[in-house]
């Protein structure tokens, strides 16, 4: 049981470039949320989707775009990067039910570097 | 809408003495309370959460959480300090219990020896 598998790991960016982080669970979990993580500022709610075809936006939105085509899979994209995109991602699923948040499994992490 | 202050972004004990980190929150609908640990370089692991019911709720690695509604208080703590504990600790709350959830800045814990 893999739980939420993040790629890639790390990354190094050009500013203006874009990109795709990739976000899959196989929990069966209907809810999925990316975060960026800054030092002294905690986990930031970028996007998040409450199922398959359902995304909203999170506290920090602009520069990112998200889908959520499959229950499994809820990539985060970076339109043109800029030096402010310098951090950590986090995607993160829920083991809610009935609408319930219960709790999130996180990924490891992907580590992005925009110069 | 929600938010989160925890209280102290560093915390410093002896091993084997009382660890308590302070979490304050805010929301307009009952709330739904987390406790979350990251070691260097991981990701979050959930270590307790209040939804409804009883307001002392008991996690792993022997860390616990009182509610405290009148103080929209949910501070973490744990009898006595290892040296495993070293992390950082994240409070995190959502409105009601809905998916959208807000977290706290973090709270370093360091263990001495």
């Amino acid at each position: 049981n893999a739980g939420v598998t993040q790629t890639p790991k790390f990354q190094v960016l050009k500013t203006g470039q874009s990109m795709t982080l990739q976000c899959a669970q196989d929990m069966n979990h209907e809810y999925m949320s990316w975060y960026r993580q800054d030092p002294g500022m905690g986990l930031r709610l970028i996007h998040y989707s409450v199922g398959a075809g359902i995304t909203d936006q999170g506290e920090v939105p602009n520069g990112y775009n998200v889908s959520r085509s499959t229950t499994e899979d809820f990539p985060l994209r970076l339109l043109s990067a800029a030096p402010s995109q310098t951090s950590v991602y986090f995607c993160a699923s829920s083991s809610g039910m009935g609408q319930v948040n219960y709790g999130y499994t996180f990924g490891s992490g992907t580590r992005l570097t925009v110069v | 809408a929600q938010s989160v202050t925890q209280l102290g972004s560093h915390v410093s004990v002896s091993e084997g003495a009382l660890v308590l980190l302070r979490c304050n929150y805010s929301s307009s609908v009952p709330p739904y309370l987390f406790w979350y640990v990251q070691y260097p370089n991981q990701g979050l692991q959930l270590l307790l959460k209040y939804t409804t019911g009883a307001t002392l709720v008991k996690g792993i690695n022997g860390f616990e959480a009182e509610f405290k509604k009148s103080e929209t208080s949910f501070h973490l703590t744990k009898p006595s300090a290892h040296m495993s504990d070293a992390a950082e600790y994240f409070c995190a709350v959502s409105e009601g219990g809905g998916f959208k959830t807000i977290f706290g800045a973090g709270t370093r814990l360091f263990v001495k020896a």
